[in-house]
């Protein structure tokens, strides 16, 4: 069966410092792959979007970015965060066109 | 862009009473789906329902989509306390690039024992 994980679960950064989340995925391949932020008691934003290693695409002009590594593997960062970051970080995952998406527990992020 | 619009934002009902959630979009799309999200944490597809249906069911779940009016209705019928969750409809369009997927902003749904 599939399982996707994200890490670490909460973090408390200062305003200015880097950022590294981190997904991964197990028991599919070549799924597309997402990042999603979520202010408190909103929806969700889609920020990033990736059909395969190496391909990102962007939704929302931002001062963050991601990654592709590995095919099960899906990297959001920052050089420099704001307060404006902080929130409820979801990745998901998607079997082709199937249409579901699959979301990991969350990344709960505090910019101080 | 905003695609889907649930409403009520809020709901507060007693153990065993059905919950009525809607939701509005505005493109045509593909499907439309529902999502479950326990406070705090990720969300959980609940049902999804394809373009060309008009209603589905899943044990307590009844959705019904209405593309005339674009606009789809979660019934969650003899609500129990664990219930309680935030709900989100999602939609693609269906002119749009790698079926992702449009959400509204959710009806936070309370169900008190």
């Amino acid at each position: 069966s599939q399982t996707i994980h994200q890490w670490p679960a909460t973090l408390v950064q200062p305003v200015g410092s880097p950022l590294s989340l981190e997904c991964t995925v197990e028991g599919t391949s070549n799924p597309n792959l997402y990042w999603y932020r979520q202010a408190a008691g909103r929806g969700l934003q889609l920020l990033f979007y990736s059909v395969g290693i190496g391909q990102i695409s962007s939704e929302v002009p931002q001062n963050l970015s991601a990654s592709r590594p590995q095919d099960r593997q899906f990297i959001l960062s920052s050089k420099k965060l704001l307060l404006s970051d902080s929130g409820f970080y979801l990745c998901a995952w998607m079997s082709g066109r199937a249409g579901t998406q699959y979301f990991g527990p969350g990344t709960r992020l505090t910019v101080l | 862009s905003q695609q889907g619009e649930e409403d009520p934002q809020a709901l507060s009902i007693q153990e065993g009473e059905n919950a009525t959630m809607n939701c509005s979009y505005k493109t045509s799309i593909n499907n439309l789906q529902w999502y479950r999200q326990n406070s705090g944490r990720g969300l959980v597809h609940l049902i999804l329902i394809r373009s060309n249906e008009r209603e589905k069911h899943s044990g307590r779940l009844r959705v019904t989509l209405d593309t005339s009016k674009k606009s789809s209705s979660l019934l969650i019928t003899a609500s129990r306390a664990a219930d309680t969750a935030s709900y989100f409809c999602a939609t693609d369009e269906a002119k749009g690039s790698q079926g992702n997927l449009i959400f509204g902003k959710g009806t936070k749904l309370s169900v008190k024992p």
